[in-house]
């Protein structure tokens, strides 16, 4: 099946610095990707949705400054945490649809994130 | 307003034993159902969807639009079942946007 691949999958960073994460579609191109949050055990959030081409739809409650998304490609979708801290540690997913799978959505590895 | 409920966090049940895990759902519409499995260190894989009306690994769900549910059943539970399963929904026209339900740990013990 389609896969979506996330780099790099562990990161640690130092407070006040900035870290992205990207998330690509394999074998598929993905107009639109979602960007998640989960804390341990605890349910996905939706933080926002990364279109290509366009700006990112971001969901309430979610700093867009803190928060960079950029889909400059059909297959490429990165999310940047700018001015870490350590709040901001968490396990970020993507995900993307496949057309071809009608519609499947599909996710990616997961990227911890660790600020210190 | 768009919500998921899955009212059980943990769910522990012996081999062989019945499972159902609970999922509520609240939506101004008609939305897709999901069920996404969770284990240990891996990614987040597609179990059900409810328009598919599929047996995945002997988990069926039926979506029941009068009671706002679709709750996940096994008859008889594997300890490869262990692992967490999060109910999720998709409103009309949202291309892949979910909203998921706090998930619920099932432990299947020997």
């Amino acid at each position: 099946g389609a896969v979506v691949s996330q780099h790099p999958s562990r990161v640690i960073c130092k407070s006040g610095t900035s870290v992205k994460i990207e998330c690509r579609s394999l074998d598929f191109q993905a107009t639109t990707m979602f960007w998640y949050r989960q804390f341990p055990k605890q349910s996905l959030m939706l933080m926002a949705t990364s279109n290509e081409g366009s700006k990112a739809t971001y969901e309430q409650g979610v700093e867009k400054d803190k928060f960079l998304i950029n889909h400059a490609s059909l297959t490429l979708s990165t999310l940047t945490v700018t001015s870490a801290h350590p709040e901001d540690s968490s396990f970020y997913i993507c995900s993307a649809p496949s057309a071809a799978s009608g519609n499947t959505i599909y996710f990616g590895e997961g990227s911890w994130l660790t600020v210190v | 307003a768009q919500r998921v409920t899955q009212p059980e966090k943990l769910l522990s049940v012996f081999k062989g034993a019945p499972v159902e895990l609970k999922c509520n759902y609240s939506y101004s519409g008609s939305p897709e159902l999901f069920w996404y499995v969770q284990y240990s260190r891996q990614r987040l894989q597609l179990l059900l969807r409810h328009i598919s009306r599929e047996s995945i690994k002997g988990f069926t769900a039926d979506l029941n639009k009068g009671e706002t549910s679709f709750h996940l059943k096994k008859p008889f539970a594997q300890e490869e079942d262990s692992a967490m399963y999060y109910c999720a929904l998709s409103g009309n026209n949202q291309g892949g946007k979910l909203i998921f339900g706090q998930g619920t740990e099932l432990s299947v013990k020997p």
